[in-house]
């Protein structure tokens, strides 16, 4: 069974990039799709976008177009999702999960979570 | 991009009662259409994917239901651990969440 563990908490300067890392264990990664979510204090989840380690292919939420690139390292079975141009709005957890049964579905597991805070 | 709508947006039940929430979608999505429960720092959980098929070692109080645009999540008899915060997702078109039903203990 495969699990995701995400990077530790940050606190970052508004402008600035954040860059989350998720790694998997127990399972064949480049099998997977994995998929970003945000969740800011208080509030809902939000889709940021996936990767599909395999193809190389990245998509993301029209919302985020242009200040997120997710990317993933088959080599260490590791994921990542970099934000930029951070504003206070971005402070959030931030979330990695596997996409089932392929490269559109549900999110099962699902990471710990890491916690963003923006401020200046 | 397709909203998806809870409601209520906050239920109080008691303990062995039945709960039931609600999640529409703006147009759609099938039978594409996924539960999850979170509890106060924790990540979500998944429950029900294909609008009525439970999780591995989900129990059996927690079902699913509906199509199209209608879906229902009802839990049988709450448990106390059963508290929390639900949300449904729609993976037809891309991923939306719905805004989320807390369970509150009445």
């Amino acid at each position: 069974q495969v699990q995701l563990v995400q990077s530790g908490a940050e606190v970052k300067k508004p402008g600035s990039s954040v860059k989350v890392s998720c790694k998997a264990s127990g399972g064949t990664f480049s099998s997977y799709t994995i998929s970003w979510v945000r969740q800011a204090p208080g509030q809902g989840l939000e889709w940021m976008g996936r990767i599909i380690p395999i193809l190389g292919i990245a998509n993301y939420a029209q919302k985020f177009q242009g200040r997120v690139t997710i990317t993933a390292d088959e080599s260490t079975s590791t994921a990542y999702m970099e934000l930029s141009s951070l504003r206070s709005e971005d402070t959030a957890v931030y979330y990695c999960a596997v996409v089932l049964p392929h490269d559109s579905g549900w999110f099962d597991p699902w990471g710990q979570g890491t916690l963003v805070t923006v401020s200046s | 991009e397709i909203v998806m709508t809870q409601s209520p947006a906050t239920l109080s039940v008691s303990p062995g009662e039945r709960a039931t929430l609600s999640c529409r979608a703006s147009q759609s999505v099938s039978s594409n259409l996924a539960w999850y429960q979170q509890k106060p720092g924790q990540a979500p959980r998944l429950l029900i994917y294909g609008a009525s098929t439970r999780a591995t070692g989900i129990p059996a109080r927690f079902s699913g239901s509906g199509s199209g645009t209608e879906f229902t999540l009802t839990i049988s008899s709450l448990q106390s651990e059963d508290f929390a915060v639900y949300y449904c997702q729609q993976y037809n078109n891309w991923y939306s969440f719905g805004q989320g039903t807390k369970l509150e203990i009445k």
